[in-house]
């Protein structure tokens, strides 16, 4: 039992394309969140949701807009995509909002721009 | 990661320790993390530690906390081949802020 599960694992699209990727947890917990990982592997929060309302948007361009239609699935939606979107994507849940509850993360989904 | 700072990469043989270093710059940080990033993975939790302790032990993990000076390591006794990921430390900044990962090699 997977308990933060994202698909795709791999998506490969080109430029001005629009995708999509879903995440999903079995864990009831309360609060998503998505991390962006570059290629240098460093992680940035992009937004965070706690019962299915918006808490984090960072600075993110507002081609992405994440979508939660329930406490266990957040999903985040890319238009127009950029060259400089090509990152993994991490989705993670947390019990609770806030860093003190340590959060888990899905596997990742690979987005590569062409 | 301009918050949480840390080495990028670390070599070790296998069977020796390794030391990984983190600073970071939250005081009010209540938890302070190491996660652990196979390839191809997500995180993983490894360990954690409660901004009141100053070490935590846990099986071949030991890690230290120097409150006065914001400074975290995390210590992997008798390195083995399966350590070899990226670890990243993270403080409870608001919302989990990371560091930029240590790429650890573990070399026979």
């Amino acid at each position: 039992d997977t308990a933060v599960s994202q698909t795709p694992k791999y998506l490969v699209t080109q430029m001005g394309n629009d995708k999509s990727i879903k995440c999903e947890q079995n864990l009831g917990h309360d609060t998503m969140y998505w991390y962006k990982q570059d290629s240098k592997k460093f992680l940035k929060i992009m937004f965070s949701y706690n019962n299915k309302e918006l808490i984090i948007n960072e600075t993110v361009p507002n081609r992405f807009s994440p979508k939660s239609p329930d406490k266990a699935h957040l999903n985040l939606h890319i238009n127009s995509l950029e060259l400089g979107d090509s990152a993994v994507y991490f989705c993670a849940s947390s019990p609770r909002q806030g860093a003190n509850y340590g959060y888990t993360f899905g596997s990742g989904t690979r987005l590569t721009v062409v | 990661g301009e918050d949480v700072e840390q080495s990028l990469f670390l070599s070790v043989r296998e069977g020796d320790s390794s030391v990984i270093n983190c600073t970071y710059t939250d005081s009010s940080s209540t938890y302070l993390y190491w996660y652990k990033q196979e390839p191809g993975a997500g995180l993983q939790l490894l360990t954690y530690i409660f901004s009141n302790m100053d070490m935590k032990q846990d099986q071949r993990l030991t890690v230290l906390l120097n409150k006065k000076d914001k400074h975290l390591s995390l210590r992997i006794a008798d390195t083995q081949t399966g350590d070899s990921a990226i670890y990243f430390c993270a403080e409870s900044k608001g919302e989990l802020s990371f560091g930029a990962g240590t790429t650890v090699t573990v070399r026979a």
